[in-house]
């Protein structure tokens, strides 16, 4: 079985720029996380999507930050007007539902703001 | 706001020894206590786990302690290992994952 994958794997952009970031979680999870972890940091929480409910998106740092989730699968994080404080990578994990269950993440977009 | 405090930042240790990585929370709606383990390049992937109404959990070298009273929790890695090398996580639940700063480990040969 597959796991969480996101592509690209590695994206330069130009300051400015919009850029999409986009997550396939695990066939069957109804939760799906997004996170950011800058360069030797810890994990910051981004948005989170629980099957049909609206999602949480209290950890978006500004509204050039947004994401969708079509059809309870796959999504898509965009970063609308790129700044060189976005750089870092971007985690996608997903879960069997909620809460206690184990995250599984993907191996991360490293994004570089020029 | 940082709810869940990781220490140390980086930790070295000969094969051979123990890792005892330590964190800390304050909010008491916290009610499940995973360890994630992240090698470079890599997503991070669940280690070990405890829940609060038990003291300790252990899983061959790796073992967690709970203190539900001074609200800290720790990670001990027993006979350490280069392979060991890696990024670790305590993280909290409530409705999410509260994630702690992350503590670097080298184990050296």
């Amino acid at each position: 079985g597959a796991g969480v994958s996101q592509s690209p794997s590695n994206k330069v952009t130009e300051k400015g720029k919009d850029v999409e970031l986009r997550c396939d979680p695990i066939s069957g999870h109804t939760a799906l996380y997004w996170y950011r972890q800058s360069l030797g940091q810890g994990l910051e929480f981004l948005i989170y999507f629980q099957g049909n409910s609206a999602p949480d998106k209290s950890g978006l740092p500004s509204d050039r930050f947004s994401a969708e989730r079509t059809g309870g699968s796959v999504s898509t994080l965009t970063i609308q007007r790129t700044q060189q404080e976005d750089s870092a990578v971007y985690l996608c994990a997903s879960s069997f539902q909620t809460g206690e269950d184990t995250q599984y993440f993907g191996p991360g977009t490293r994004l570089t703001v020029l | 706001q940082q709810q869940v405090k990781q220490s140390p930042q980086s930790l070295i240790v000969q094969k051979g020894g123990i890792s005892i990585i330590n964190c800390a929370y304050e909010n008491t709606a916290f009610d499940y206590f995973p360890w994630y383990q992240q090698f470079p390049g890599k997503g991070p992937a669940l280690l070990i786990a405890i829940r609060p109404d038990v003291s300790e959990k252990k899983e061959g070298r790796f073992t967690i302690s709970f203190n539900k009273s001074a609200k800290q929790f720790s990670l001990h890695i027993m006979d350490s290992q280069p392979g060991d090398s890696a990024t670790y996580f305590c993280a909290a639940v409530s409705s999410r994952l509260t994630f702690g700063e992350g503590t670097q480990l080298t184990v050296n040969p």
